[in-house]
């Protein structure tokens, strides 16, 4: 299976920040790596597919980059409603499988 | 709009079954495949496996594999997922997703516990 490994596992972050968190795989997955946002007792929202490609109505200061085997998500001007837990995923081999998440948290 | 409406909450001895069930709405169902992805407390997400709705095609991790079950009824528009031979590490809240650009749709999640 292709081991998917966030860093940070969890992040303190300032409303107005921009933060960066990081996506490892195994082994190359080209572009096939998506993002979502999970807020508390609720289901996972997608952000970002394809690596790069923002989801239909997701707000510009998401942003995503990377290919092969590195990958990051970018949120800029951190809002509250922002800090959540994110979890990237890779969508090329199955099983597919999912990073082990990283919580934003207000500092 | 486009969603999932999945059953809800459900309480299952070990050993039993549960069979979860998702309802699109808002789109052709058979258009998308759809995925089931569970999360344990306090755990990551972890995919089960998925169905093409429009030949009833499956795919499932080798973990679950001959546990889970999943089909479909395109006249309902519904998907479902059955796990058997239930035990306490099962615990956990059941997603269906659409799987359109990634998993773009989610359902709300059905919390199964499996408690004797």
């Amino acid at each position: 299976d292709i081991q998917m490994t966030q860093s940070p596992s969890s992040l303190s972050a300032s409303v107005g920040d921009r933060v960066t968190i990081t996506c490892r795989a195994s082994q190359g997955i080209s572009n096939y790596l998506a993002w979502f946002q999970q807020k508390p007792g609720k289901a996972p929202k997608s952000l970002i597919y394809a690596a790069s490609v923002l989801q239909s109505g997701v707000p510009s200061k998401f942003s995503g980059s990377g290919s092969g085997t590195d990958f990051t998500l970018t949120i800029s001007s951190l809002q509250p409603e922002d800090f959540a837990t994110y979890y990237c995923q890779q969508y090329h081999t199955y099983p597919i499988t999912f990073g082990q998440g990283t919580r934003l948290e207000i500092k | 709009q486009v969603q999932l409406v999945q059953s809800g909450a459900d309480v299952k001895k070990p050993g039993a079954s549960v069979k979860v069930s998702c309802k699109a709405s808002g789109y052709t169902f058979t258009t998308y495949a759809m995925h089931w992805v569970r999360q344990a407390p306090g755990q990551r997400l972890e995919w089960m496996g998925w169905i093409n709705t429009g030949n009833g095609n499956t795919k499932f991790s080798q973990k679950f594999q001959g546990r889970v079950t999943i089909t479909r009824d395109t006249s309902a528009s519904t998907a479902y997922m059955e796990l058997s031979s239930l035990r306490s590490e099962d615990t956990a809240v059941y997603y269906c997703a659409r799987e359109g650009h990634a998993f773009d749709i989610w359902g709300l999640g059905t919390m199964v516990t499996v408690s004797s």
